[in-house]
């Protein structure tokens, strides 16, 4: 089946620098991914959708300037949290799809800024 | 906004008994509707699907029902077992060429053996 890496699995960083999270699709080329953040005991909050080769489509309240989002090629989309600060801790997943109606999530990265 | 919710947070069951987990939507453009169990610290686990010209759809110990005249939808546990334990949420695709998926609150499902 269709399967999507992310990693890091968990990162801890300092106030004020940058993490990128990478997520690949290894056995299919992703259309659109989508980027979801999720605080403990809580849902999943799509932060933004990308598609391969344009820019990514923020949801209201994301700061694109914080959430940079790479989507360069049909396999892989990056997330970077520039300037991370403690409120950014939290759980981030990635979603690939595949232009229909099939999802395949990353099993997400617990980042933690100290 | 329209969104995707639940009525109830936490679910306790015993062992083999059945289980039904609930969820209300909003958005009537919705046509294709998912349930996901997320384990702790996990990604969301793939389990059921449905779409909006069915109102039924059965799998592996797993139903899900869909009532669009309420815009009401629930998934049944058949047999729940200690390894169902997770959270599980309803999710909806919004609609657009994108295919977004809208996830509600999510429940708490234990399973006491």
């Amino acid at each position: 089946g269709a399967v999507v890496s992310q990693h890091p699995s968990w990162v801890i960083c300092k106030s004020g620098t940058s993490v990128k999270i990478e997520c690949r699709s290894l056995d299919f080329q992703a259309t659109t991914m989508f980027w979801y953040r999720q605080f403990p005991k809580q849902s999943l909050m799509l932060m933004a959708t990308s598609n391969e080769g344009s820019k990514a489509t923020y949801e209201q309240g994301v700061e694109k300037d914080k959430f940079l989002i790479n989507h360069a090629s049909l396999t892989l989309s990056t997330l970077t949290v520039t300037s991370a600060h403690p409120e950014d801790s939290s759980f981030y997943i990635c979603s690939a799809n595949q232009g229909d109606y099939g999802y395949t999530f990353g099993s997400g990265t617990r980042l933690t800024v100290v | 906004g329209e969104s995707v919710g639940l009525h109830l947070p936490t679910l306790s069951v015993q062992e083999g008994d059945n289980s039904i987990i609930n969820c209300a939507y909003s958005n009537s453009a919705s046509d294709y509707f998912i349930w996901y169990k997320q384990e702790s610290g996990k990604g969301p686990q793939f389990i059921i699907d449905i779409r909006s010209n069915m109102d039924k759809r059965q799998g592996q110990r797993v139903t899900v029902l869909l009532n669009k005249t309420v815009k009401h939808l629930s998934l049944q546990i058949a047999a729940t077992q200690p390894g169902d334990s997770a959270v599980y949420f309803c999710a909806e695709n919004s609609g657009g060429s994108n295919y977004k998926l809208t996830f509600g609150k999510g429940t708490l499902l234990t399973v006491n053996p």
